[in-house]
């Protein structure tokens, strides 16, 4: 079946960077965009940027410009979102989401904290 | 960009019917055909229930549908259940290759 798999939960401090993967299998890879969205405790989702994995064009939203970066590895049929300077209320829950239409399947969600 | 609009929260009773509403603009709800909505339980990941306006995935039950006049897109459940409660998400495309979200809507089943 067509899943998406995150990798583990992070804790980081403030200031530093944090690399999420998300490794798609059940469909082709290329054929469909992957975007990534975020999701603070209690509050609502916002999505952060996108990536079409068949030639690397990404897209990003704007709050996040110059924070976060979008790539994939084709042959490990994996997208990676990269988020830099974090701070406190970048403590969230982060997801892969594949697009056809809308935003579907999900992946499970990897929970990043930020702590001193 | 400023999010879709969604009502904070809603609520009716069992067997009843209930319609979400999610405010955009020109640039976005009212421009695509790419709105969708989301539900969300508790420490669940979101679950796609409509997309492009009006259309269901596969297993979703026909008691969900979407629509859209204008810059606005609704969401209406029928013969509202117990496991209806969930939080709501409406998301669309915009001009400039970007997506929003709406704030969400926190459904209430009495």
């Amino acid at each position: 079946q067509v899943q998406l798999v995150q990798s583990g939960a992070e804790v980081k401090k403030p200031g530093a960077s944090v690399k999420v993967s998300c490794k798609a299998s059940g469909y082709t890879f290329t054929s469909f965009d992957v975007s990534w969205v975020r999701q603070v405790t209690g509050q609502g989702l916002e999505w952060m940027g996108w990536i079409n994995p068949n030639n690397g064009n990404t897209g990003y939203a704007e709050k996040f410009q110059g924070r976060v970066t979008i790539t994939r590895d084709i042959s490990r049929t994996t997208s990676y979102m990269e988020l830099s300077g974090l701070r406190s209320n970048d403590t969230a829950i982060y997801y892969c989401v594949r697009e056809r239409g809308g935003f579907d399947p999900w992946g499970q969600g990897t929970l990043v904290t930020v702590s001193s | 960009q400023s999010a879709l609009t969604q009502p904070a929260s809603v609520s009716g009773s069992p067997g009843q019917s209930i319609t979400i509403s999610c405010t955009g603009t020109s640039s976005d709800i009212g421009y695509y055909k790419f709105v969708s909505w989301y539900q969300q339980h508790p420490g669940q990941a979101p679950k796609l229930l409509i997309y492009e306006v009006s259309n269901r995935p596969s297993g979703v039950s026909d008691r969900f549908s979407g629509s859209r006049s204008g810059d606005t897109a609704y969401l209406t459940i029928s013969g509202l259940q117990t496991e209806d409660e969930a939080d709501y998400y409406c998301s669309s495309y915009t001009t400039t290759t970007t997506v929003l979200f709406g704030g969400g809507t926190r459904l209430t089943v009495l």
